[in-house]
């Protein structure tokens, strides 16, 4: 089975601050991961993801996240928070040759940004 | 690429009555998902289909609840007889059996009154 943590259901930063969104995860096998972005009232949005390769991936918008194997994480990372950032941040897993295509999700963190 | 596109963005609906939400996924993709999101239980997976066969049902609340595919560029998930509880937003979304990142649409948002 397959499961994601997000440990904090909300992180706060002032703008131009770097901020940090955390993702531990559980697979049997290899993951992909990825991060999702919901703003209000709207689907979720691809971010980047981690397939194979470099573990620092970067994504849209100036965000990037760091694959980390021996800690089962893949943080999201952003140098300098704008305001327009503050959204719902879902981290999302699935196992490399399971077979299926779905993707496990976290239960989000609400990032807001104050100016 | 006009994207996943769900039908109707918005309902409100009394209890009992059938609810019907629409999905035509992005062209080319053969694996299709419903998810459901609430405030308690976050984003919950549904259904899922591959080449039109419901592959996974199991996240599927209860008989009220039932998906299906009859093509490659439609799926439908209805409600018979609709609670208040089902309220949420419904999400519908694609990708290639081969691909990794699923696409979402912008929702279905119920309310059951």
């Amino acid at each position: 089975a397959q499961s994601v943590a997000q440990p904090e259901d909300q992180v706060n930063v002032a703008e131009g601050n770097p901020l940090t969104v955390k993702c531990t995860y559980s697979v049997s096998g290899n993951p992909y991961l990825f991060w999702y972005v919901q703003y209000p009232n709207r689907g979720l949005q691809f971010l980047l993801k981690y397939i194979t390769g470099d573990n620092l991936v970067k994504g849209s918008y100036g965000f990037e996240a760091e694959f980390n194997k021996s800690q089962t994480s893949f943080h999201l990372k952003k140098p300098s928070a704008l305001v327009s950032d503050s959204a719902l941040y879902f981290c999302a897993v699935r196992e490399v040759n399971s077979g299926y295509s779905t993707l496990t999700f976290g239960k989000g963190t609400m990032l807001l940004v104050s100016p | 690429d006009a994207g996943v596109i769900q039908s109707p963005r918005h309902e409100v609906t009394e209890m009992g009555q059938e609810v019907t939400l629409r999905c035509k996924p992005i062209s080319g993709h053969n694996s299709l998902f419903w998810y459901r999101q609430t405030m308690m239980r976050g984003l919950e997976l549904l259904i899922y289909f591959n080449n039109n066969v419901p592959i996974d049902d199991s996240g599927m609340p209860e008989d009220r609840f039932s998906a299906k595919m009859p093509n490659a560029s439609f799926s439908t998930l209805k409600i018979q007889p609709s609670e208040p509880r089902d309220s949420a937003v419904y999400f519908c979304a694609s990708t290639r059996t081969d691909g990794n990142t699923i696409y979402f649409g912008e929702g279905s948002w119920l309310t059951v009154v």
